[in-house]
């Protein structure tokens, strides 16, 4: 069964502090992972899609790695205003496009 | 350029009554997804369409729920004799080439 683990649940990081977010992941094959924001009531707003091992990819204070087995998504020097929920999903290989969700991270970022 | 609409954004509605939601994808957007999202947790998928027909529909909990996309662009999710435990954020997605997939704001709904 396809799965999606993220950690840690939540995170609590002051202005500045650089950390990571895990996403760890097993599916029989993987045709892409996909990182989103999601803020209080909204819907989740892409950030990424990686597709194979080694790939990186890099939007102002927010970059994202993939291995064979797992993903992280480092937030260089947060700002207060990249406090949200990062979810990270699967897009497993095979005839379906249905994305496997995890169940987040939700980042605080205090002034 | 809209991204992907969804009407209403709230619903309150009585347990065993009959809902309707609604979702407008981006403009061109052949494939459709609908997610479900309860509090604290991921989205969870629903069911897809590629056109006017549902490509899988294995994430439809039961016979009580039910969508239709009849003209490729707007899409209806329906769900009869409604239970307290569908309350719950019901997200719409739209892609252009199967990959990365745009959501919508959601609906609210609460079951009463």
């Amino acid at each position: 069964e396809d799965q999606v683990t993220q950690s840690p649940e939540a995170l609590r990081l002051q202005e500045g502090e650089s950390s990571s977010l895990n996403c760890s992941y097993t599916v029989s094959g993987l045709r892409g992972l996909f990182w989103y924001r999601q803020d209080p009531g909204k819907g989740p707003e892409f950030l990424f899609t990686l597709y194979s091992a080694g790939e990186e990819k890099e939007k102002e204070r927010l970059k994202a790695t993939l291995t064979k087995k797992e993903s992280f998504l480092h937030i260089t020097a947060p700002k207060p205003e990249d406090s949200a929920t990062y979810l990270c999903a699967v897009q497993p290989q095979g005839g379906s496009e249905k994305l496997v969700f995890g169940k987040g991270t939700k980042l605080t970022v205090n002034p | 350029g809209a991204g992907v609409s969804q009407t209403p954004s709230n619903k309150v509605t009585e347990k065993g009554k009959y809902v309707e939601l609604r979702c407008d994808p981006i403009s061109g957007h052949t494939a459709l997804y609908w997610y479900r999202q309860s509090l604290g947790q991921g989205p969870e998928f629903l069911i897809y369409f590629q056109g006017t027909g549902a490509a899988d529909d294995s994430g439809l909990p039961n016979d009580r729920f039910f969508a239709v996309r009849p003209e490729g662009s707007v899409s209806t999710l329906k769900i009869q004799r409604t239970e307290r435990g569908d309350s719950a954020v019901y997200l719409c997605a739209s892609s252009l080439y199967g990959d990365t997939q745009y959501f919508g704001p959601g609906t609210r709904l609460t079951v009463l």
